[in-house]
């Protein structure tokens, strides 16, 4: 059972398109991250997220923390195929201490 | 600024055999973190250690152990191989430890095969 739970699991659109993936959990986080990988790499990092209905934006890319700090998403604007990639959500909590990911979503962008 | 490095990038081993991988941090970084992904599980925490100390495990048997140098290099070791320990490790370093939000910078691992 994962502590975080993303959705959708898999996404495919057209460039062009915009997007939004999900991160929920019952805990309330002390802060959230958002990373995204591509194969054969390590995660990267695009945002981090504190505060109760923080919202940040990274280009076309658009977080946001819910008020309760128990979830999250992020809003892909005009996807192009450079943002295809595994979009991780991770948490921390006072309780857990370390930082637990998500399952993830694989976001497709097709030409 | 060199990122984390990771060696080796592929590993091909068989059942009951041991394996240690290396990580090295971004320098002033602290903090490593060390997660195994596979895709049916994805990314699972498997330990922190800061200031040469692990700090957080996660639920992985007593096969997998690490450990931290005073530089903060740090090494993982998978005793008894099986089939299942096939995956991605991936090793993540941060400034500060992770419960004090601070975020991760990941290598892009040491991909194990276990025949």
């Amino acid at each position: 059972t994962q502590l975080l739970e993303q959705s959708p699991q898999f996404l495919s659109i057209q460039e062009g398109e915009n997007l939004t993936v999900y991160c929920n959990s019952s805990s309330v986080f002390s802060s959230l991250q958002w990373y995204r990988q591509e194969p054969g790499e390590g995660p990267v990092l695009l945002v981090t997220v504190v505060t109760g209905g923080e919202v940040k934006k990274l280009k076309r890319l658009t977080f946001q923390f819910g008020d309760a700090r128990k979830d999250s998403s992020l809003h892909i604007t005009a996807a192009q195929p450079g943002d295809t990639g595994l979009y991780l959500c991770a948490g921390v909590t006072d309780s857990w201490g370390k930082l637990q990911f998500g399952a993830g979503t694989q976001v497709v962008v097709t030409p | 600024k060199a990122g984390v490095t990771q060696t080796p990038r592929y590993l091909i081993k068989t059942r009951g055999q041991q394996v240690t991988l290396s990580c090295s941090p971004i320098s002033g970084h602290r903090s490593v973190s060390w997660y195994q992904q596979t895709p049916g599980q994805g990314l699972q925490f498997l330990f922190e250690y800061f200031s040469e100390t692990q700090r957080n495990k996660g639920n992985f048997p007593g096969r997998f152990s690490g450990r931290q140098f005073s530089n903060s290099r740090s090494e993982m070791n998978v005793s008894t191989l099986e089939l299942g320990d096939s995956a991605l490790y991936l090793c993540a370093s941060s400034l500060d430890r992770v419960e004090n939000n601070s975020p991760l910078h990941f290598g892009n691992g040491t991909r194990l095969t276990v025949t």
